[in-house]
């Protein structure tokens, strides 16, 4: 079955630095992906999502990446921040039809 | 985004009880989710609650361990029934809109069973 899942369940970066968090899906017909921040205690927040006709969207201070040909999604975070220390989880899914989520990275920004 | 709320926000319940979850959401949406966190593990999917008829399970569980109720397009029970220490974990609604592709999460509940 399908299955998304991450290169790298733990980042470590300086205060500051771009913080880049990699994910690999295996469904080709997803047709939409999302990135979700997790902070200790609370539910996941919707970041930014991008759909599967796109390669790269912005937002304020994250840019999604998404490469078809190898089935890989990443999220980069400029001028990291503190607050920016959390779990980030990709999901993936198709039109209508439920979200399945990798297994997270836990970024931590050092000040 | 829709404002989603969750009720009790954590609980700490004796095995073989039962604990209903309630997901009150602000605005009509059409799709809900029930999602459970184990600790330290990413999301998994119980079931999207259906208004109107019975809730749609994900392989693995079934409705006598999970009931869910959805009365309206803005409120959603999950209850968490003949509890044992498996089912500590954190629980959480989600919502989608109408065509949309957001999907939202309310605070989620924070079970634990002893």
């Amino acid at each position: 079955g399908e299955s998304v899942g991450l290169h790298l369940p733990t980042l470590s970066v300086q205060e500051g630095d771009n913080s880049i968090i990699n994910c690999a899906y295996s469904n080709s017909a997803s047709d939409y992906f999302i990135w979700y921040k997790q902070e200790s205690g609370k539910g996941p927040q919707f970041i930014i999502d991008i759909r599967s006709n796109m390669d790269k969207r912005q937002g304020q201070r994250v840019t999604v990446l998404l490469n078809k040909t190898v089935k890989h999604l990443s999220l980069q975070i400029a001028a990291t921040q503190p607050g920016d220390s959390a779990v980030y989880f990709c999901a993936e899914g198709t039109s209508g039809s439920r979200l399945t989520f990798g297994e997270g990275t836990q970024l931590t920004v050092n000040p | 985004s829709a404002v989603i709320s969750q009720k009790p926000s954590r609980d700490i319940c004796q095995r073989g009880t039962s604990l209903t979850i309630q997901c009150q959401v602000d605005s009509q949406v059409t799709m809900m989710f029930w999602y459970r966190q184990q600790p330290g593990q990413s999301l998994t999917l119980i079931a999207t609650a259906n208004q109107g008829s019975e809730a749609t399970y994900e392989s693995g569980f079934v409705i006598d361990k999970f009931p869910i109720s959805r009365p309206n397009l803005t409120f959603s029970t999950l209850t968490v029934s003949n509890m044992s220490p498996e089912d500590s974990s954190i629980y959480l609604c989600s919502v989608r809109q109408g065509l949309a592709y957001e999907q939202y999460f309310g605070p989620g509940t924070r079970l634990t069973v002893t």
